[in-house]
């Protein structure tokens, strides 16, 4: 098993372009979400997903979309991107969503300019 | 005041010291996870706990449910320890978790 990939690692724009994050997980995990970690403050969620065709926002949703059509990918896309998206961004999935264990991607680091 | 709060933010300890790192809590909460985050920056889950304590080879973790407290301890600590220690709560049925700032651990040789 290759558990979590988190694609790419690294990753420049300029303000105003738009991308996708690739998460995929190959443990037939239900749960996935995306979170981002910023200097000084804990991760924080951003989407998640309880299973195929089912996602959900949490905590700090705005200018990021997902899509889960396949239990294995949950994508993160950013619409248009500003500099305060500037942030380390992790994948990570679960079996279920309550009270399981969590596997996380390796990180993307994001400069917005 | 934030949800989930570690003590200490930084912690240095020789080698072979105990080491203990605190969370405290202030929300109901169906579980609680300890995440080791290692210098290049991936995460890696070392505990879930709802009740009790946890062990796992120098590394033992525990929860108090009425005093909204967990401790992460590591005994006979080891330089490839050093890395940041996060705590994070699971409330509600959904599992979304909410983290705390983290602890920075370095131990000396």
């Amino acid at each position: 098993n290759a558990g979590v990939t988190q694609t790419p690692k690294f990753q420049v724009l300029k303000t105003g372009q738009s991308m996708t994050l690739q998460c995929a997980q190959d443990m037939n995990h239900e749960y996935m979400s995306w979170y981002r970690q910023d200097p000084g403050m804990g991760l924080r969620l951003i989407h998640y997903s309880v299973g195929a065709g089912i996602t959900d926002q949490g905590e700090v949703p705005n200018g990021y979309n997902v899509s889960r059509s396949t239990t294995e990918d949950f994508p993160l896309r950013l619409l248009s991107a500003a500099p305060s998206q500037t942030s380390v961004y992790f994948c990570a999935s679960s079996y279920e969503a309550t009270n399981e264990k969590l596997f996380f991607g390796s990180g993307t680091q994001l400069s917005v300019l | 005041k934030n949800e989930v709060e570690q003590s200490p933010q930084n912690l240095t300890a020789q080698e072979g010291e105990f080491i203990t790192i605190n969370c405290s809590y202030s929300v109901g909460i169906s579980a609680l996870h300890w995440l080791q985050q290692h210098p290049g920056g991936g995460i890696v889950s070392l505990f879930m706990l709802s009740s009790g304590k946890k062990k796992h080879g120098r590394l033992i973790a525990t929860i108090n449910i009425q005093e909204k407290h967990s401790s992460l301890h590591i005994t006979a600590s080891h330089p490839r320890d050093s890395a940041v220690y996060i705590c994070a709560v699971s409330k509600g049925s959904q599992g979304n978790l909410i983290f705390g700032k983290g602890t920075k651990l370095s131990v000396k040789p």
